[in-house]
């Protein structure tokens, strides 16, 4: 089984910053890696697939990059609604396993 | 606009059985593969279980293989899951996902619109 381990696990940032994500896949997963984000209570929402196509609606701060097995997702100025927990996840095979999640708190 | 509707979920005995359902609107649901996704309290997502848009192809985690079926009904737009033999680690919110794509061994196909879930609570 593929697995993903998300790095850092939390993370502590201001209004404004840029804040990077990492997403490591145990075995080369070629570009077949999505984001989703989830707030609190909330179901999870889609962000970005194939590693870097930002899906319809999701604003332009956010960013993904990544091949293989290593991968990243970027927000470019953290806005007060970022504020969430994020999760990658492997699209390389039927199990559609997920990272364990990055929760970005406000410093 | 697309909606994904789950119930079924509540309070059941561990060993026990309970069928979650999810129904489906704004969409052609018979032309995408469709998923259950759970997250048990305060932790992560877990993919639980996937089925081709024509329900000919399915797949389980490891965690629930052998104890959880997969089905879907296109001519009523729903999605299902039969779970037996619950356990104490099963219980959490039940979330039906759809898939951009029909075919759920389609590489590079993500979950495009999730529904809020059912909670599913497994306690004697």
């Amino acid at each position: 089984d593929i697995q993903l381990t998300q790095s850092p696990s939390f993370l502590s940032a201001s209004v404004g910053d840029r804040v990077t994500i990492t997403c490591r896949a145990s075995q080369g997963i070629s570009s077949y890696l999505a984001w989703y984000q989830q707030k609190p209570g909330k179901a999870p929402k889609l962000l970005i697939y194939a590693a870097s196509t930002l899906q319809s609606g999701v604003p332009s701060r956010f960013s993904g990059s990544g091949s293989g097995t290593e991968f990243t997702l970027t927000i470019s100025s953290l806005q007060p609604e970022d504020f969430a927990t994020y999760y990658c996840q492997q699209l390389n095979n039927y199990l559609r396993t997920f990272g364990q999640g990055t929760k970005v708190e406000i410093k | 606009e697309v909606q994904l509707v789950e119930s079924g979920g509540g309070l059941v005995q561990p060993g026990r059985s309970l069928r979650l359902s999810c129904g489906a609107s704004g969409f052609i649901f018979d032309d995408y593969a469709m998923h259950w996704v759970r997250q048990a309290p305060g932790k992560g997502l877990e993919w639980v279980s996937g089925i081709s848009w024509n329900g000919n192809m399915k797949g389980y985690a490891d965690s629930v293989k052998g104890r959880f079926t997969i089905s879907r009904d296109n001519a009523k737009n729903s999605l299902y899951l039969q779970m037996n033999s619950l356990r104490a680690e099963d219980m959490a919110l039940y979330y039906c996902a759809k898939a951009s794509g029909g075919d759920i061994v389609a590489l590079g196909v993500p979950f495009d619109s999730w529904g809020q879930g059912t909670l599913v609570t497994v306690s004697s």
